[in-house]
C-alpha cells in the first residue's frame, strides 16, 4: 500500500548541530509538505514543495530548508539546531488538482534539541 | 483563507452522535469546509469536506447552513477511538494546497 514515513521517529541533538530528517511518499504526489506542531500553536507551515526542484516558505521558516530533488522525498533540515526548534514534526503531501486535494499525515518525528 | 471558530471541547457518550460546531461567518463563495482529526500522538487525517452541500462518507457527516457562515461535523455512533481534536479548515481549492490549522475542538468520548 501506498503510504507516507518519517524518520527518525526520535531525535536527541545538541544546540548547533545540523539535523536532517526525512520524509518519503510512494503516492506520487507532486505536493509535499513540512509543519510543526507545538503546544498552544497547533500545526504550522514550515515548508512546502509543489513538485521537484520547487520549495516555498511558510509561515515558520527561519532556521529550517528543504531540497526537492525527486517526487518521493522531501528532507527537512536545520541548519543549526535551536532549543526553540524542539517540536513534533510532520510530513504531509497531497495529489496536485485532485477532486479533494486532501493531505496525507506521516506519523511525525519527535525532536529535542539539548 | 477565512478564520473559523470553534468550541475548545466538548465530551459525548459511546454511542451517540457527536456534533462539532464550527463557525466560518467570513467565508468566501469559493472556500471549502474541511474536517481533519489528530488522534493523540499521531498526524492528522482527513475526514471530509463540502461547498455547499451537505456530504457524507464513511466516517462523518458535514452539514453546511443555507447561508454557509457555519457547519457542523457530525460522528453518528461515537466511539472511545473518535477521542481526539477535530479541526475545521476554510480554504480555496486549487489554490496552494496548504491548510491553517486553528486550535480545534478536543472532543472527549466517554463510557
Amino acid at each position: 500500500d501506498a503510504e507516507i514515513t518519517q524518520s527518525p521517529r526520535h531525535k536527541i541533538t545538541e544546540t548547533g548541530r545540523q539535523v536532517t530528517l526525512a520524509c518519503h511518499q510512494t503516492w506520487n504526489h507532486n505536493n509535499m509538505f513540512w509543519y510543526r506542531q507545538d503546544l498552544g500553536h497547533g500545526l504550522r507551515l514550515i515548508h512546502y514543495s509543489y513538485g521537484v526542484q520547487d520549495t516555498n516558505k511558510g509561515e515558520v521558516s527561519d532556521g529550517y530548508s528543504v531540497s526537492r530533488s525527486n517526487t518521493e522525498d522531501l528532507p527537512l533540515t536545520l541548519e543549526s539546531a535551536a532549543s526553540s526548534q524542539t517540536s513534533v514534526y510532520f510530513c504531509a503531501s497531497s495529489e496536485s488538482g485532485g477532486p479533494q486535494e486532501t493531505q496525507y499525515f506521516g506519523p511525525g518525528t519527535r525532536l529535542l534539541v539539548l | 483563507d477565512a478564520k473559523t471558530t470553534q468550541p475548545p471541547s466538548m465530551d459525548c457518550a459511546e454511542g451517540r452522535a457527536a456534533n462539532l460546531p464550527c463557525n466560518h461567518s467570513t467565508i468566501s463563495g469559493n472556500e471549502y469546509v474541511y474536517w481533519y482529526r489528530q488522534i493523540h500522538s499521531q498526524g492528522p487525517q482527513y475526514i471530509i469536506h463540502g461547498l455547499k452541500n451537505n456530504e457524507t462518507n464513511e466516517m462523518a457527516s458535514l452539514i453546511i447552513t443555507e447561508d454557509r457562515k457555519s457547519s457542523t461535523l457530525i460522528l453518528p455512533h461515537a466511539t472511545l477511538r473518535d477521542t481526539a481534536v477535530y479541526y475545521c479548515i476554510v480554504r480555496v481549492r486549487g489554490t496552494a494546497s496548504k491548510l491553517t490549522f486553528g486550535t480545534g475542538t478536543r472532543l472527549q468520548v466517554t463510557l
